[in-house]
């Protein structure tokens, strides 16, 4: 069974930096194509980056430049690394597993991480 | 950026009626489009993608349809479960982008 248990929210200052991990079971990490996913409180979501199987990473225009994506292999682990955070960035964060193969879909998804960014 | 805009925002349906929601973009999509549900407090449930493919275990009563710049879900009888938001999402470019969502209220 897949399952994706996100970690390392909290309330941090903006400016600041932030890891939050993605613990998965049930499969690879490294075999998939994996993606993160932001909802803010009470609104729409928005994809914020991609970590394809082969390496390659992809980002939404509002965290390119200060966000990057990775993986532990070893430990089963997608993590985002978020730097200079701004209050906008404050959402409940969600890693999510692509289709088999690799659609650039959001079929499997953890329940999140919250991340608040204020002064 | 390919923009996402869903219509309407609400749409308040009775159970055992059809839902109709759309989904524009702003360029053609190729036939890339999926539509999430999502209630309250849960995470999105994945129900439709390739415009027209159901995901597994989602009810044949979901139908997805449309081509270019135009989308449309249907819920052919809407059950009591079914009141949510839905959102569409374009994977034909970068970035990836979401429409607003349509909430389906009770009416």
């Amino acid at each position: 069974e897949v399952q994706l248990v996100e970690s390392g929210g909290g309330l941090v200052r903006p400016g600041r930096s932030l890891r939050l991990s993605c613990a998965a079971s049930g499969f690879t990490v490294s075999s998939v194509h994996m993606s993160w996913v932001r909802q803010a409180p009470g609104k729409g979501l928005e994809w914020v980056s991609f970590l394809y199987s082969d390496g390659r990473t992809f980002y939404g225009d509002s965290v390119k430049g200060r966000f990057i994506v990775s993986r532990d292999d070893s430990k089963n682990i997608l993590y985002l690394q978020m730097n200079t955070l701004r209050p906008e960035d404050t959402a409940l964060y969600h890693c999510a597993k692509d289709l088999p193969g690799g659609r650039n879909l959001f079929p499997s998804w953890g329940q999140g991480t919250l991340v608040t960014v204020s002064s | 950026e390919i923009v996402m805009t869903q219509s309407p925002a609400t749409l308040s349906v009775s159970p055992g009626e059809r839902a109709t929601l759309s989904c524009r973009a702003t360029q053609s999509l190729n036939s890339f489009l999926a539509w999430y549900q999502q209630k309250p407090g849960q995470v999105p449930r994945l129900l439709i993608y390739d415009t027209s493919t159901r995901a597994t275990g989602v009810p044949a009563r979901f139908s997805g349809s449309g081509s270019g710049t135009e989308f449309t879900l249907t819920i052919s009888s809407l059950q009591s479960e079914d009141f949510a938001v839905y959102y569409c999402q374009q994977y034909n470019g970068w970035p990836l982008t979401f429409g607003g969502g349509t909430k389906v209220e009770v009416k």
